[in-house]
């Protein structure tokens, strides 16, 4: 049991770099969501998505890109990366509920 | 939009102790509380949750108590144990939409 899987575990990129995290998870959820985490801050929904072929904007989306085009997988894309995306990312699928919520062990991502 | 307030940012308890986390949310259409553990390098694992239709749940050790008047939930840990020491967030649904938002977090440390 996978559950929801979060790839790659850290990066480091400079200012301008673009680059896609990658979320999967097997547990056949409709609902997925990335959020970001920074100190202080508590977890902020960045984008959404309530099912295959779905998006939707979450708290804090400007810079950020999103597709789900199968099911158990939810892409985030940072087109231009800039220093103050530096943070810890999240992932979360839901059942048809949609809630609870269950987590991956996030992507450390840090831009220069 | 939804705004989550969590109560204190640091907790130090004794162990066997009881710890009390208390966060109030400012949308009366949240309907759904949960509460997440988050040890160091993971990501959050819930722990226990509350729907809008219940005053008080509890399992083991955890319980969490509703007021939808007041518009506040807390956390209780009873018989606290070494590893109770992490950090707690609280949550709650934005009202109409999907996704969460999130208190920023307790610091619990138990205290050998």
């Amino acid at each position: 049991n996978a559950g929801v899987t979060q790839t790659p575990k850290f990066r480091v990129l400079k200012t301008g770099q673009s680059m896609t995290l990658l979320c999967a998870q097997d547990m056949n959820h409709e609902y997925m969501y990335w959020y970001r985490q920074d100190p202080g801050m508590g977890l902020r929904l960045i984008h959404y998505s309530v099912g295959e072929g779905t998006t939707a904007k979450g708290e804090v989306p400007d810079g950020y890109n999103v597709s789900r085009l199968k099911k158990q997988n939810f892409l985030l894309g940072l087109e231009s990366a800039a220093p103050s995306q530096t943070s810890v990312y999240f992932c979360a699928s839901s059942s048809t509920d949609p809630l609870p919520q269950h987590f991956g062990d996030g992507t450390r991502l840090s831009i220069l | 939009g939804e705004n989550v307030e969590q109560h204190p940012s640091t907790l130090s308890v004794q162990e066997g102790d009881s710890a009390v986390i208390k966060c109030t949310y400012s949308d009366s259409a949240s309907n759904y509380f949960p509460w997440y553990k988050q040890e160091l390098g993971k990501g959050p694992q819930l722990i226990i949750d509350i729907r809008s239709n219940v005053g008080e749940k509890k399992d083991q050790r955890i319980a969490v108590t509703l007021n939808k008047t007041a518009k506040h939930f807390s956390l209780h840990i009873t018989e606290t144990q070494p590893e109770d020491s992490a950090v707690y967030f609280c949550a709650a649904t934005i009202g109409g939409a999907d996704g969460l938002t999130f208190g920023k977090g307790t610091h619990l440390i138990i205290q050998p």
